[in-house]
Protein backbone atom coordinates (compact mmCIF):
# COMPACT_ATOMS: atom_id res chain seq x y z
CA UNK A 1 0.00 0.00 0.00
CA UNK A 2 2.26 2.95 -1.19
CA UNK A 3 1.34 6.32 0.05
CA UNK A 4 2.87 9.35 2.56
CA UNK A 5 2.90 8.43 6.46
CA UNK A 6 3.13 11.44 9.13
CA UNK A 7 3.15 10.71 12.61
CA UNK A 8 1.12 12.14 15.26
CA UNK A 9 -1.77 13.03 13.87
CA UNK A 10 -1.80 15.51 16.63
CA UNK A 11 1.44 16.83 18.47
CA UNK A 12 1.29 19.03 22.01
CA UNK A 13 4.38 20.82 23.08
CA UNK A 14 4.74 23.34 25.43
CA UNK A 15 6.46 26.49 24.31
CA UNK A 16 10.46 26.53 23.85
CA UNK A 17 10.92 22.93 22.64
CA UNK A 18 11.93 21.89 19.96
CA UNK A 19 9.71 19.52 17.94
CA UNK A 20 10.68 17.44 15.02
CA UNK A 21 7.69 15.81 12.54
CA UNK A 22 7.80 12.76 10.82
CA UNK A 23 7.34 12.10 7.25
CA UNK A 24 7.68 9.30 5.36
CA UNK A 25 7.11 7.95 1.57
CA UNK A 26 7.15 4.83 -0.19
CA UNK A 27 6.42 6.09 -3.87
CA UNK A 28 9.96 6.36 -4.80
CA UNK A 29 9.82 9.64 -5.00
CA UNK A 30 12.69 12.25 -5.41
CA UNK A 31 11.00 15.66 -4.66
CA UNK A 32 9.60 16.30 -1.08
CA UNK A 33 8.08 18.76 0.57
CA UNK A 34 6.54 20.43 3.75
CA UNK A 35 3.74 23.03 3.88
CA UNK A 36 2.01 24.79 6.83
CA UNK A 37 -1.65 25.61 6.89
CA UNK A 38 -3.22 27.85 9.28
CA UNK A 39 -6.85 27.93 10.24
CA UNK A 40 -8.59 29.37 6.56
CA UNK A 41 -6.04 30.11 4.82
CA UNK A 42 -4.08 28.45 2.08
CA UNK A 43 -0.47 26.65 1.89
CA UNK A 44 2.71 27.53 2.53
CA UNK A 45 5.94 26.02 1.75
CA UNK A 46 8.71 25.86 4.13
CA UNK A 47 11.23 23.75 2.90
CA UNK A 48 11.62 21.49 0.04
CA UNK A 49 14.26 18.46 -1.11
CA UNK A 50 14.46 17.74 -5.01
CA UNK A 51 17.11 15.12 -4.12
CA UNK A 52 18.61 13.10 -1.21
CA UNK A 53 21.15 15.45 0.92
CA UNK A 54 19.91 18.35 -0.40
CA UNK A 55 17.24 20.90 0.20
CA UNK A 56 16.06 24.06 -0.27
CA UNK A 57 14.17 27.08 1.84
CA UNK A 58 10.76 27.98 0.51
CA UNK A 59 8.60 30.78 1.14
CA UNK A 60 8.58 30.75 5.43
CA UNK A 61 11.60 28.74 6.63
CA UNK A 62 12.81 30.49 9.30
CA UNK A 63 12.55 28.92 12.87
CA UNK A 64 12.52 25.38 10.85
CA UNK A 65 15.08 22.99 9.89
CA UNK A 66 15.03 19.69 8.22
CA UNK A 67 17.01 17.21 7.12
CA UNK A 68 16.99 14.27 3.53
CA UNK A 69 19.12 11.72 4.59
CA UNK A 70 17.02 9.13 3.22
CA UNK A 71 15.08 9.04 -0.35
CA UNK A 72 12.18 8.13 1.91
CA UNK A 73 12.56 10.17 4.97
CA UNK A 74 11.83 14.27 5.17
CA UNK A 75 11.67 14.93 8.95
CA UNK A 76 11.03 18.78 9.78
CA UNK A 77 12.08 20.13 12.58
CA UNK A 78 9.99 22.94 14.61
CA UNK A 79 12.43 24.77 16.67
CA UNK A 80 11.77 27.08 19.35
CA UNK A 81 12.77 29.82 17.67
CA UNK A 82 9.61 29.49 15.42
CA UNK A 83 7.44 32.54 17.04
CA UNK A 84 3.98 30.80 16.05
CA UNK A 85 4.09 26.95 15.71
CA UNK A 86 0.35 25.96 16.47
CA UNK A 87 -0.70 24.94 12.71
CA UNK A 88 -1.47 21.80 10.34
CA UNK A 89 1.81 20.64 8.83
CA UNK A 90 1.61 18.81 5.76
CA UNK A 91 4.22 16.96 4.06
CA UNK A 92 4.21 15.65 0.15
CA UNK A 93 6.18 14.11 -2.52
CA UNK A 94 6.48 14.08 -6.34
CA UNK A 95 8.16 12.23 -8.81
CA UNK A 96 10.35 15.51 -9.81
CA UNK A 97 10.86 18.72 -9.61
CA UNK A 98 12.59 19.32 -12.34
CA UNK A 99 10.70 19.70 -16.41
CA UNK A 100 7.33 19.55 -16.45
CA UNK A 101 5.56 19.50 -12.89
CA UNK A 102 4.53 16.21 -11.38
CA UNK A 103 1.09 15.62 -8.87
CA UNK A 104 1.65 16.02 -5.32
CA UNK A 105 0.73 13.14 -3.09
CA UNK A 106 -0.09 14.80 0.56
CA UNK A 107 0.21 12.97 3.52
CA UNK A 108 -2.39 13.57 6.40
CA UNK A 109 -0.88 16.09 7.99
CA UNK A 110 0.34 16.91 11.76
CA UNK A 111 -1.79 19.46 13.84
CA UNK A 112 0.62 20.71 16.71
CA UNK A 113 -0.26 23.00 19.11
CA UNK A 114 2.40 24.80 21.37
CA UNK A 115 1.04 26.18 24.50
CA UNK B 1 7.87 33.53 -4.16
CA UNK B 2 5.08 34.93 -5.92
CA UNK B 3 1.59 33.52 -5.03
CA UNK B 4 -0.76 33.11 -7.06
CA UNK B 5 -4.14 34.46 -6.53
CA UNK B 6 -7.65 33.27 -6.55
CA UNK B 7 -11.09 34.20 -6.50
CA UNK B 8 -13.39 34.44 -5.00
CA UNK B 9 -11.95 33.35 -1.30
CA UNK B 10 -15.38 31.94 -0.27
CA UNK B 11 -18.38 30.70 -1.91
CA UNK B 12 -21.58 29.66 -0.31
CA UNK B 13 -23.94 28.00 -3.46
CA UNK B 14 -27.30 26.57 -2.67
CA UNK B 15 -27.11 23.03 -4.04
CA UNK B 16 -27.78 22.52 -7.27
CA UNK B 17 -26.25 25.92 -8.51
CA UNK B 18 -22.96 26.62 -10.53
CA UNK B 19 -19.59 27.61 -9.04
CA UNK B 20 -16.65 28.61 -10.75
CA UNK B 21 -13.26 29.74 -8.95
CA UNK B 22 -10.31 31.50 -11.15
CA UNK B 23 -6.99 31.44 -10.55
CA UNK B 24 -4.50 34.22 -11.96
CA UNK B 25 -0.97 34.89 -11.83
CA UNK B 26 1.20 38.21 -13.10
CA UNK B 27 3.69 35.99 -14.99
CA UNK B 28 3.13 32.95 -17.76
CA UNK B 29 2.91 29.40 -15.78
CA UNK B 30 4.26 26.69 -17.81
CA UNK B 31 1.45 24.33 -16.06
CA UNK B 32 -1.10 24.72 -13.67
CA UNK B 33 -2.64 21.94 -11.34
CA UNK B 34 -5.77 21.71 -9.21
CA UNK B 35 -6.25 20.59 -6.10
CA UNK B 36 -9.44 19.65 -3.89
CA UNK B 37 -9.15 19.44 0.11
CA UNK B 38 -11.85 17.95 2.30
CA UNK B 39 -12.74 19.52 5.48
CA UNK B 40 -9.94 18.37 7.81
CA UNK B 41 -8.17 16.28 4.92
CA UNK B 42 -5.25 17.17 2.83
CA UNK B 43 -5.06 18.58 -0.83
CA UNK B 44 -5.60 15.60 -3.32
CA UNK B 45 -5.01 16.19 -6.64
CA UNK B 46 -7.64 16.90 -9.29
CA UNK B 47 -5.93 17.29 -12.82
CA UNK B 48 -3.36 19.61 -14.56
CA UNK B 49 -3.38 21.68 -17.52
CA UNK B 50 -0.21 22.56 -19.70
CA UNK B 51 -1.08 23.69 -23.43
CA UNK B 52 -2.58 26.99 -23.60
CA UNK B 53 -6.22 27.35 -23.75
CA UNK B 54 -6.22 23.80 -22.71
CA UNK B 55 -9.89 22.62 -21.39
CA UNK B 56 -10.74 19.46 -19.98
CA UNK B 57 -13.32 17.92 -18.14
CA UNK B 58 -14.31 15.38 -15.15
CA UNK B 59 -17.94 14.51 -14.77
CA UNK B 60 -19.18 18.03 -13.57
CA UNK B 61 -16.02 19.76 -13.32
CA UNK B 62 -14.52 21.47 -16.51
CA UNK B 63 -10.95 23.38 -15.90
CA UNK B 64 -9.67 25.69 -18.22
CA UNK B 65 -5.95 27.27 -18.79
CA UNK B 66 -6.30 30.86 -20.07
CA UNK B 67 -4.70 31.59 -23.89
CA UNK B 68 -1.95 33.63 -22.15
CA UNK B 69 -1.28 30.91 -19.33
CA UNK B 70 -1.65 33.47 -17.26
CA UNK B 71 -5.11 32.18 -15.35
CA UNK B 72 -7.13 29.34 -14.95
CA UNK B 73 -10.33 28.43 -14.03
CA UNK B 74 -12.64 25.69 -12.33
CA UNK B 75 -15.88 25.08 -12.85
CA UNK B 76 -18.46 22.89 -11.13
CA UNK B 77 -22.13 21.96 -12.95
CA UNK B 78 -24.90 21.36 -11.01
CA UNK B 79 -22.63 21.59 -7.13
CA UNK B 80 -23.85 18.68 -4.62
CA UNK B 81 -22.83 18.26 -1.22
CA UNK B 82 -20.00 16.53 -1.97
CA UNK B 83 -18.21 19.35 -3.20
CA UNK B 84 -17.63 20.57 -0.55
CA UNK B 85 -13.74 21.99 0.28
CA UNK B 86 -11.27 24.20 -0.92
CA UNK B 87 -10.02 24.36 -3.87
CA UNK B 88 -6.38 25.03 -4.75
CA UNK B 89 -4.65 25.90 -8.10
CA UNK B 90 -0.66 25.23 -8.13
CA UNK B 91 1.92 25.69 -10.53
CA UNK B 92 5.49 24.57 -9.95
CA UNK B 93 8.34 22.72 -11.83
CA UNK B 94 11.53 24.34 -12.68
CA UNK B 95 9.64 27.60 -11.21
CA UNK B 96 9.52 28.54 -7.39
CA UNK B 97 6.31 26.01 -5.93
CA UNK B 98 3.50 28.03 -5.89
CA UNK B 99 0.01 27.27 -4.06
CA UNK B 100 -3.18 29.74 -4.56
CA UNK B 101 -4.60 31.17 -1.97
CA UNK B 102 -7.57 28.73 -2.24
CA UNK B 103 -10.79 29.08 -2.63
CA UNK B 104 -13.52 27.70 -0.25
CA UNK B 105 -16.51 26.20 -1.41
CA UNK B 106 -19.57 25.37 0.95
CA UNK B 107 -23.17 23.81 -0.34
CA UNK B 108 -26.23 24.73 1.21
CA UNK B 109 -28.44 21.59 0.73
Amino acid sequence: DGGITQSPKYLFRKEGQNVTLSCEQNLNHDAMYWYRQDPGQGLRLIYYSQIVNDFQKGDIAEGYSVSREKKESFPLTVTSAQKNPTAFYLCASSESLAGASYEQYFGPGTRLTVT
Amino acid sequence: GQQVMQIPQYQHVQEGEDFTTYCNSSTTLSNIQWYKQRPGGHPVFLIQLVKSGEVKKQKRLTFQFGEAKKNSSLHITATQTTDVGTYFCYSGGYQKVTFGTGTKLQVIP
